[in-house]
């Protein structure tokens, strides 16, 4: 069975600061999916970033990247310029490819934005 | 555009008590899931659907039952509700290959059971 791990419950980062999240992830497949959601309190969950595991190029969204390391099973999003705004949990998520279409999620980590 | 609309937003349950969260989808997606929240920790997946008539368990199924005799509607029973229901529970929905994939969800509802 597919695994998601996030290893860091809670983060800082100083406003305009670059902050890196770390998400891994355990699977026996070729073809997947990875996602991060964005959860601020409201409680809406709000995707910031996909990528396909079949593109070796890193997925950009404005000043949300991805590093995808698929050998290593490693996925971690890259924040720059922080915000206040960007104060949320971060949820790592992976979809399969294959038949079974769960999304299984990571435990989350709490970003907090130090004015 | 309403997307993925879960009803009610808030309810209070008497331990022993039954009820039926409501999800609907009204973006045609075949794929749709119901997820848990417990304070300060991810998703967990109750149930989850790959289309109408199909429906599949996830990673905490006990104590809950779904159906899905429709594209647009994937309702999620609790039976003799336990505090450890107590949750923030999300209905999500997604498309097939090829289209980007990603679960759209619902505001959530927010579930007491005392």
């Amino acid at each position: 069975a597919q695994t998601v791990t996030q290893s860091q419950p809670e983060m800082s980062v100083q406003e305009a600061e670059t902050v890196t999240l770390s998400c891994t992830y355990d699977t026996s497949e070729s073809d997947y999916y990875l996602f991060w959601y964005k959860q601020p309190p409201s409680r809406q969950m709000i995707l910031v970033i996909r990528q396909e595991a079949y593109k070796q190029q890193n997925a950009t969204e404005n000043r949300f990247s991805v590093n995808f390391q698929k050998a290593a099973k490693s996925f971690s999003l890259k924040i720059s310029d922080s915000q206040l705004g960007d104060a949320a949990m971060y949820f790592c998520a992976y979809r399969s490819a294959g038949r079974d279409d769960k999304i299984i999620f990571g435990k989350g980590t709490r970003l907090h934005i130090l004015p | 555009n309403a997307g993925v609309t879960q009803t009610p937003k808030f309810r209070i349950l008497k331990i022993g008590q039954s009820m039926t969260l409501q999800c609907t989808q009204d973006m045609n997606h075949n794929y749709m899931y119901w997820y848990r929240q417990d304070p300060g920790m991810g998703l967990k997946l109750i149930y989850y659907s790959v289309g109408a008539g199909i429906t599949d368990k996830g990673e905490v199924p006990n104590g809950y039952n779904v159906s899905r005799s429709t594209t647009e509607d994937f309702p999620l029973r609790l039976e003799l509700a336990a505090p450890s229901q107590t949750s923030v529970y999300f209905c999500a929905s997604s498309s097939g290959q090829p289209s980007p994939l990603e679960a759209f969800f619902g505001q959530g509802t927010r579930l007491t059971v005392v």
